[in-house]
């Protein structure tokens, strides 16, 4: 069992199309990050978020921690080809020592068409 | 600044033979991570490193075992590779356990036959 259910796991649009990922689970984290991964790379951080109900913006990416702080959407407006890439979440557990350990999701393929 | 680099970038192994995976990183960071990377499972922790003299196992250890040589370096070794050690290998590090972000290399892909 997954402990981080990432939905879609495939997705492909048109350039310009919106779209939403989500990220889900049953657990409480303690922080939530989102990372992009292009073919033959490792992945790279786009963003972090800790607080419950927190919004972060980068450009025409918006991402959201639940306010339970066990959920996240990254939601990518008017999508370009340049977004198409494997997208991550990943989340510390709450409470404890847990280390440096990094949960992922499973990742969604987004692939946006010209 | 190289940042997180990785050798060999590929490798083909036959079941019961051994190898090492090479990690090194140049941003001075005391934290260091094994990844492994599978189609529809995400990436996976086979063990991580605190701090140097430092390692403990993540999700996936067995058939693994890592060494940290020093601060800048940390190896990943398969004593007898089996194909469900099929994968893509990554190696992370960040400044310290507790601190956010984690940089990544550009990975191994091993084939185990």
């Amino acid at each position: 069992t997954q402990l981080l259910e990432q939905s879609p796991q495939f997705l492909s649009i048109q350039e310009g199309e919106n779209l939403t990922v989500y990220c889900n689970s049953s657990s409480v984290f303690s922080s939530l990050q989102w990372y992009r991964q292009e073919p033959g790379e490792g992945p790279v951080l786009l963003v972090t978020v800790v607080t419950g109900g927190e919004v972060k913006k980068l450009k025409r990416l918006t991402f959201q921690f639940g306010d339970a702080r066990k959920d996240s959407s990254l939601h990518i407006t008017a999508a370009q080809t340049g977004d198409t890439g494997l997208y991550l979440c990943a989340a510390r557990r709450a409470g404890g020592n847990q280390g440096g350990k990094l949960i992922f999701g499973q990742g969604t393929e987004l692939s946006v068409k010209p | 600044n190289a940042g997180v680099t990785q050798t060999p970038k590929f490798q083909v192994l036959k079941t019961g033979q051994s190898m090492t995976l090479q990690c090194a990183q140049d941003m001075n960071h005391n934290s260091m991570y094994w990844y492994r990377q599978d189609p529809g499972m995400g990436l996976r922790l086979i063990y991580y490193s605190a701090s140097e003299g430092t390692t403990d196992k993540g999700e996936v250890p067995n058939g693994y075992n890592v060494s940290r040589l020093n601060k800048r370096e940390f190896s990943l070794r398969l004593e007898s590779a089996a194909p469900s050690q099929t994968s893509v290998y990554f190696c992370a590090s960040s400044l310290g356990t507790m601190t956010y972000e984690q940089y990544f290399g550009p990975g191994t892909r091993l084939t185990v036959t």
